[in-house]
């Protein structure tokens, strides 16, 4: 069956480093791969969506990778800030258009 | 950008009755809507797509006389959970996507916190 992990762990951080999330997936082609950004009692927001034959995806302070082969997505917050905490989904997307999400890795940025 | 509300945000119910939640696009018409249900600290879970003027499609598991979708116009759906358990209490989130616009521009609610006494 499919299946997307992400780190269960939350991830604390000093404001001013970089955070690195990680979304493994088995049992999946993806077509692309999204990020989104869900903060407590709050429904997801969109943040990036990396293609098959994309490499690298950036926007402003955020980075994404995408490694077919390893069937993995790297997602960069670069120059943290408290503002950035919250919790990250990634959701492998066929090529119908259809995704699961992760269950997500929540982000701590301490000042 | 676009903006998809729901309501209620919060509902407390007793056991056996029904619960209705209400997501609206606001300002798009919304061919296509989701709902997604979520548990602390899990994913969201997919349960339903339902397509303006037709039958919703249910994913594996979801008991579509549990949970009543109706999509009766461009800028509302409806999710009765009918005679409401304890278990049923969650974080239902719906997503609204516009005409020919793929699944990836999907446009979340910020949900609807559901508990069942």
């Amino acid at each position: 069956s499919q299946k997307i992990e992400q780190n269960s762990e939350a991830l604390n951080i000093q404001e001013g480093k970089t955070a690195t999330l990680t979304c493994n997936y088995t049992n999946y082609s993806p077509a692309y791969l999204q990020w989104y950004r869900q903060d407590p009692g709050r429904g997801p927001v969109f943040l990036l969506l990396i293609r098959e034959n994309e490499k690298e995806k950036r926007k402003e302070r955020l980075k994404v990778t995408f490694d077919t082969t390893l069937k993995q997505s790297l997602f960069h917050i670069t120059a943290s800030q408290p503002a950035d905490s919250a919790t990250y989904l990634c959701a492998p997307t066929d090529s119908w258009g259809k995704f699961q999400f992760g269950a997500g890795t929540q982000v701590v940025v301490t000042p | 950008g676009a903006v998809v509300s729901q309501h209620p945000s919060r509902v407390i119910c007793k056991s056996g009755t029904s619960v209705k939640i209400e997501c609206r696009s606001l300002d798009f018409q919304a061919t296509t809507m989701f709902w997604y249900r979520q548990f602390p600290k899990k994913s969201l879970m997919l349960m339903a797509t339902s397509n303006e003027g037709s039958k919703a499609t249910y994913e594996q598991g979801v008991e579509k006389d549990k949970f009543l979708i109706n999509h009766a116009s461009l800028t509302l759906s409806t999710l009765t959970v009918t005679s409401a358990h304890p278990e049923d209490s969650s974080f239902y989130i719906c997503s609204a996507r516009g005409p020919g616009r793929g699944y990836n521009e999907q446009f979340f609610g910020p949900g609807t916190r559901l508990t069942v006494l």
